[in-house]
């Protein structure tokens, strides 16, 4: 069964611009990650945000997670073409269907 | 460190061949992990090993798929016979502990096309 699920499935935005991507799970957690995905590649650990934290950053990117609705958020702040991939949350080693942003020039 | 390595990076084959997917995971890690990636299904976890021992096989999703790890630096994912709706990018991942505490790195995935 899906544990992570992203929302939305796709964005498109400006670059410069800030993308914001949410990932709802069902269970309890130990810890959430985030990991990006470019097109024929491999998956790239972004952060990991434990249960007890409810903010992390790490560079352009903040992650933001509520255990009490089983949510996280994922901020991308001056977006850049280099962005443009998947993005994908995971608990508990299971990954959700991602979101796929595109950043347009 | 060169990463998880995964081999073949493609495999085109016909329906009833057997398949064989192999991955080295990064030295010292002591967790591999083997997922499917399709448009439709998403990223399938199929089976995981911590210390060479599977620890859940669950994701596996038919006795035509089997998962060996002889080694802490090796490990091997099976498909006889294969079947046209294997076709996918299987990923290997390894994680220096228990994988469901730390990051896993992926590595390249082999497109397997059965046809």
């Amino acid at each position: 069964s899906q544990q992570g699920e992203e929302d939305p499935q796709a964005l498109s935005i400006q670059e410069g611009e800030n993308a914001t991507m949410n990932c709802s799970y069902k269970t309890s957690i130990n810890n959430l990650q985030w990991y990006r995905q470019n097109s024929g590649r491999g998956l790239v650990h972004l952060i990991l945000i434990r249960s007890n934290e409810r903010e992390k950053h790490s560079g352009r990117l903040r992650v933001t997670l509520d255990t009490s609705k089983k949510s996280s958020s994922l901020l991308i702040t001056a977006s850049r073409a280099a962005d443009t991939a998947s993005y994908f949350c995971a608990t508990l080693i299971i990954f959700g269907k991602g979101t796929r942003l595109h950043i347009l020039p | 460190d060169a990463g998880v390595i995964q081999s073949p990076r493609h495999e085109v084959t016909e329906m009833g061949q057997e398949v064989t997917l192999r991955c080295k995971p990064i030295s010292g890690h002591n967790s591999l992990f083997w997922y499917r990636q399709t448009m439709m299904r998403g990223l399938e976890l199929l089976i995981y090993f911590n210390n060479n021992v599977p620890i859940d096989d669950s994701g596996m999703p038919e006795d035509r798929f089997s998962a060996k790890m002889p080694n802490a630096s090796f490990s091997t994912l099976k498909i006889q016979p294969s079947e046209p709706r294997d076709s996918a990018v299987y990923f290997c991942a390894s994680s220096p502990s228990h994988g469901t505490h730390y990051e896993q790195y992926f590595g390249p995935g082999t497109r397997l096309t059965v046809t």
